[in-house]
């Protein structure tokens, strides 16, 4: 069984500042891995998604990163702003989908 | 106009009761997937069709009972709801073909069974 962890499980930083969320996965074999983020109350919203074979994604201020290899997938958020708050989870899939438990960003203004 | 769209968004109901949830995706789709988010915010799969075949099923109660009548729709029934069953369902959907398979949810049914 596919066991995923994110950390760290909450994180505060100011307006401005650059970030790297975590996620590592036991099971290597995915097809892909997705990192969706999560507003209070709302449902979740896709950000990128990593094919297997791929090392990087990127949309605007968001980098991913996937070491399948190693079961590691990281989100690089870049001049991080209030908007940005939010649960952020990743999602590696494989013949199964398993989620992360989240890490909760607040940006201070 | 709302991709995958779920009704009722927030459900409160008495043990015992027989409710559905229902959710349709207007992306064309070939898979759709029901989730549960607990009160730890934990989400996990439950179920999944593609093509109206229902290709995963995790450890959810027979309770529970899917139903596809096409590949856009698909409802989720849960008969002798229980307290344990509180929690919010999501519904999603993706294209597993092709290589695009992003997934898109739905916004959340909030279920409290009293």
């Amino acid at each position: 069984k596919q066991e995923v962890t994110q950390i760290p499980a909450a994180l505060s930083v100011p307006e401005g500042e650059n970030l790297v969320l975590n996620c590592s996965f036991t099971d290597s074999a995915i097809y892909n891995l997705q990192w969706f983020r999560q507003d209070p109350g709302k449902g979740l919203t896709s950000l990128l998604l990593i094919q297997s074979s791929q090392r990087e994604q990127t949309s605007g201020r968001l980098n991913a990163s996937l070491d399948k290899s190693s079961g590691r997938s990281t989100l690089y958020i870049a001049a991080s702003q209030p908007g940005d708050s939010a649960t952020y989870l990743c999602a590696p899939t494989g013949n199964q989908f398993y989620f992360g438990t989240g890490t909760s960003l607040t940006v201070i203004p | 106009d709302t991709a995958v769209s779920q009704t009722p968004k927030y459900l409160v109901t008495q043990m015992g009761n027989d409710k559905s949830i229902k959710c349709e995706q207007n992306l064309g789709h070939d898979t759709m997937y029901w989730y549960k988010q607990d009160s730890k915010k934990f989400l996990k799969i439950m179920f999944s069709y593609n093509n109206k075949e229902l290709i995963i099923n995790e450890t959810v109660p027979n309770r529970f009972s899917p139903k596809s009548p096409d590949k856009a729709h698909l409802n989720l029934h849960i008969n002798s709801l229980e307290l344990g069953d509180s929690a919010v369902y999501f519904c999603a959907s993706s294209q597993t073909s092709g290589g695009q398979e992003t997934q898109y949810f739905g916004p959340g049914t909030r279920l409290l069974v009293l």
